[in-house]
C-alpha cells in the first residue's frame, strides 16, 4: 500500500508554475520523498528526491515541510510536455533487502495552452 | 548512452499459453526490478534482483510468475498458463548504487 496521498488530477496553464502536493503523514525518519512522472505510454521517469531540505534540479523543485508530513513538487514554468501522471513515493534509499517502490495512483497533471 | 530496453514492446497471447518478457538493463547497473501496471493504476512491484539473485520476490502474485537473471545483466520474466487478468504493461527498471531507478518503456501483454 502506498504511504502517500495525492489529488487524482490537476490542471495548469502553460507557462505558469505547477504545484503538486503530497501528504505523507506516516513518513519515518529515514525515509526520503521521491517524485517520478509517467508520460503516456512511457515508463516512469525520475524527477527529484529529498529528505528534509528543499531540493532543486533542472527539472523541478521539491519543498518538504518542516515536520516532513507533506511536500510539494514545483514545476516552475509548465509546458505542454509536462502533461503526465506524477507519483510521490516515500522509501528508504538503497538497502539490499528493501528496494521496492510503492506507487499510488498519482496525480494526473494536464497542462493547458 | 542506452537506457533500459524491453522486448517485445507488445505481446498478444492466448489464455493458457506461456510467455517470456525480456529486460536489458543499463550497463553496469547491479539492481533490476520488475513492475506490473494495470490501466489507470500506478506500477505494482513484482520482484527485485541484486546481481544474479532475487533479493525480494514478494510482489509476484502467484507461482505462475517467475523471473531470472542468470548472468546479472539481462532478465527474463516468465509467466506460465497465462490468464486474462495477467494483461497489463510490464515495466523493468535498473539502478546503480545511487538507487535512482531508470525505467524501460514496458511490454504491453494482452491475454485473449
Amino acid at each position: 500500500d502506498a504511504k502517500t496521498t495525492q489529488p487524482p488530477s490537476m490542471d495548469c496553464a502553460e507557462g505558469r508554475a505547477a504545484n503538486l502536493p503530497c501528504n505523507h503523514s506516516t513518513i519515518s525518519g529515514n525515509e526520503y520523498v521521491y517524485w517520478y512522472r509517467q508520460i503516456h505510454s512511457q515508463g516512469p521517469q525520475y524527477i527529484i528526491h529529498g529528505l528534509k531540505n528543499n531540493e532543486t534540479n533542472e527539472m523541478a523543485s521539491l519543498i518538504i515541510t518542516e515536520d516532513r508530513k507533506s511536500s510539494t513538487l514545483i514545476l516552475p514554468h509548465a509546458t505542454l510536455r509536462d502533461t503526465a501522471v506524477y507519483y510521490c513515493i516515500v522509501r528508504v534509499p538503497f538497502l539490499y533487502n528493501n528496494n521496492d517502490m510503492r506507487f499510488g495512483a498519482g496525480t494526473r497533471l494536464t497542462v493547458k495552452p | 548512452g542506452a537506457g533500459v530496453s524491453q522486448t517485445p514492446s507488445n505481446k498478444v497471447t492466448e489464455k493458457g499459453k506461456y510467455v517470456e518478457l525480456r529486460c536489458d538493463p543499463i550497463s553496469g547497473h547491479t539492481a533490476l526490478y520488475w513492475y506490473r501496471q494495470s490501466l489507470g493504476q500506478g506500477p505494482e512491484f513484482l520482484i527485485y534482483f541484486q546481481g544474479t539473485g532475487a533479493a525480494d520476490d514478494s510482489g509476484l502474485p502467484n507461482d505462475r510468475f517467475f523471473a531470472v537473471r542468470p548472468e546479472g545483466s539481462v532478465s527474463t520474466l516468465k509467466i506460465q498458463r497465462t490468464e486474462r487478468g495477467d494483461s497489463a504493461v510490464y515495466l523493468c527498471a535498473s539502478s546503480s548504487q545511487n538507487n535512482e531507478q531508470f525505467f524501460g518503456p514496458g511490454t504491453r501483454l494482452t491475454v485473449l
